[in-house]
């Protein structure tokens, strides 16, 4: 089993619709939770850290559910700008090491 | 701005010949770096600790003689690709982590590596 499971997708939304993608980990002593974007061609861009309170920045809000082990991302209102490969990362040591899933491939469409 | 440089950020070269990639920390000190590779339509995949001052930490499967990585100083790491061969062609990442600014790590720009 992969450490850090995504469905990759590739989700096609209408832009202004609401997406979710969720996440599962298989570590139950992950220490901490991010998601990245990665736009074709580009490195990595981190978009949110995921706190076990929820946690949400403009239209994105970030959930973690450590009973389950995932995590989920939900994008609000849509934009074309929003298209990208959205990275489910995890600290599972402690360290500085992160574990990266396959991504989500989320195109918006006018 | 950026606070990782990597550079050369495309390469082409013929099969068989060893190619350097940098990576930098611009304004910070990086006493660990990452290397990590990513072939098309797949996620990054770790390939080693950099370590300043000593061995890196290669992971399962990654040959350590043939991915040979130097992190001399506090703000540089390199990885050198030996005798490199079509299959080694992929889009190589670093990354350095500076908890002082309240992310687990900042990526370079990555170095697209392509092998004749």
């Amino acid at each position: 089993r992969k450490e850090v499971e995504q469905d990759p997708g590739p989700f096609n939304v209408p832009e202004g619709a609401t997406v979710a993608f969720n996440c599962t980990y298989s570590n139950s002593a992950s220490q901490s939770f991010f998601w990245y974007r990665q736009d074709c061609r580009k490195e990595p861009k981190l978009l949110m850290s995921v706190y076990s309170s929820g946690n949400e920045d403009g239209r994105f809000t970030a959930q973690l559910n450590r009973a389950s082990q995932y995590i989920s991302l939900l994008i609000r209102d849509s934009k074309l700008s929003d298209s990208a490969t959205y990275l489910c990362v995890v600290n599972v040591y402690g360290n500085e090491k992160l574990t990266f899933g396959t991504g989500t491939r989320l195109t918006i469409i006018p | 701005g950026a606070v990782v440089s990597q550079h050369p950020s495309w390469v082409i070269c013929k099969s068989g010949t060893s190619v350097k990639i940098e990576c930098r920390s611009l304004d910070f000190q990086a006493t660990t770096m990452f290397w990590y590779r990513q072939f098309p339509k797949q996620s990054l995949m770790l390939m080693a600790t950099s370590n300043e001052g000593s061995k890196a930490t290669y992971e399962q499967g990654v040959e350590k003689d043939k991915f040979l990585i130097n992190h001399a100083s506090l703000t540089l790491s390199t990885l050198t690709v030996t005798s490199a061969h079509p299959e080694d062609s992929s889009f190589y990442i670093c990354s350095a982590g500076d908890r002082g600014r309240g992310q687990p790590q900042h990526f370079g720009d990555g170095t697209r590596l392509s092998i004749l």
